[in-house]
């Protein structure tokens, strides 16, 4: 059974400051694919970044990047220069095969 | 990417009622998926829906409480019948789609969920 564990159920950040997000999780499985989503208050699911297991370098997407440490199964996002529209929930996610399985989010407040 | 729609965007429904949220996806896709969001709670796996075969579900979600039909390879519809307060939730369908990056790999899209509450 894979298990995805978000420690921070809230956190806030001053603007144009860094934050992370940690993700920790647990698979027996050797491949697997490992997800950040962020949802606003709105409700929709945004994908922000991918990591694969295999994957010998730390993925980056513009201001995000993951911090993949996968001798000790983490799996941290990082957010740089935040801005005020990053205020929300992130999910952290791990798939195998198909299937998607989610951590308890963290809520990121960006106060100005 | 695969661009998800679904309707109702929101609906209040009395207990005992049923409600059928749609899917729809503006290319085919081979798997659609169903996700529950309770209030304040992370996003749990209903069902799998593929086109031509019963849905798959996950444990503790069950056919008669969930029907899913799947008709073709673009849309998909989630009944939750007989309702209680306790299915106040968001309701997501997703698909995957692939993505050609280092390697490859398979992005799940969310539609923009059906908020349901049920009086």
């Amino acid at each position: 059974a894979q298990k995805i564990t978000q420690t921070q159920p809230g956190m806030f950040v001053q603007e144009k400051e860094a934050v992370t997000l940690d993700c920790t999780y647990d698979t027996s499985d050797p491949s697997y694919g490992l997800f950040w989503y962020k949802q606003p208050s709105s409700g929709e699911m945004i994908f922000l970044i991918y990591q694969g297991s295999y994957d010998q370098q730390n993925a980056t997407e513009g201001r995000y990047s993951l911090n993949f440490q996968k001798a000790r199964k983490s799996a941290n996002l990082v957010i740089s220069a935040s801005q005020l529209g990053d205020s929300a929930m992130y999910f952290c996610a791990m798939t195998n095969d198909y299937k998607l399985s989610f951590g308890a989010g963290t809520t990121v407040t960006v106060r100005a | 990417s695969a661009v998800i729609s679904q309707k109702p965007s929101r609906d209040i429904c009395q207990r005992g009622t049923s409600l059928t949220i749609q899917c729809q996806v503006d290319s085919q896709v081979t798997m659609m998926f169903w996700y529950r969001q309770q209030p304040g709670q992370s996003l749990t796996l209903i069902a799998t829906a593929n086109q031509g075969s019963e849905a798959t579900y996950e444990s503790g979600f069950v056919i008669d409480k969930f029907p899913i039909s799947r008709p073709n390879l673009t849309f998909s519809t989630l009944t939750v019948s007989n309702m209680s307060p306790e299915d106040s939730s968001i309701y997501l369908c997703s698909v995957e789609d692939r993505r050609e990056e280092r390697g490859y790999y398979n992005e799940q899209f969310f539609g923009p969920g059906t908020r349901l509450t049920v009086l």
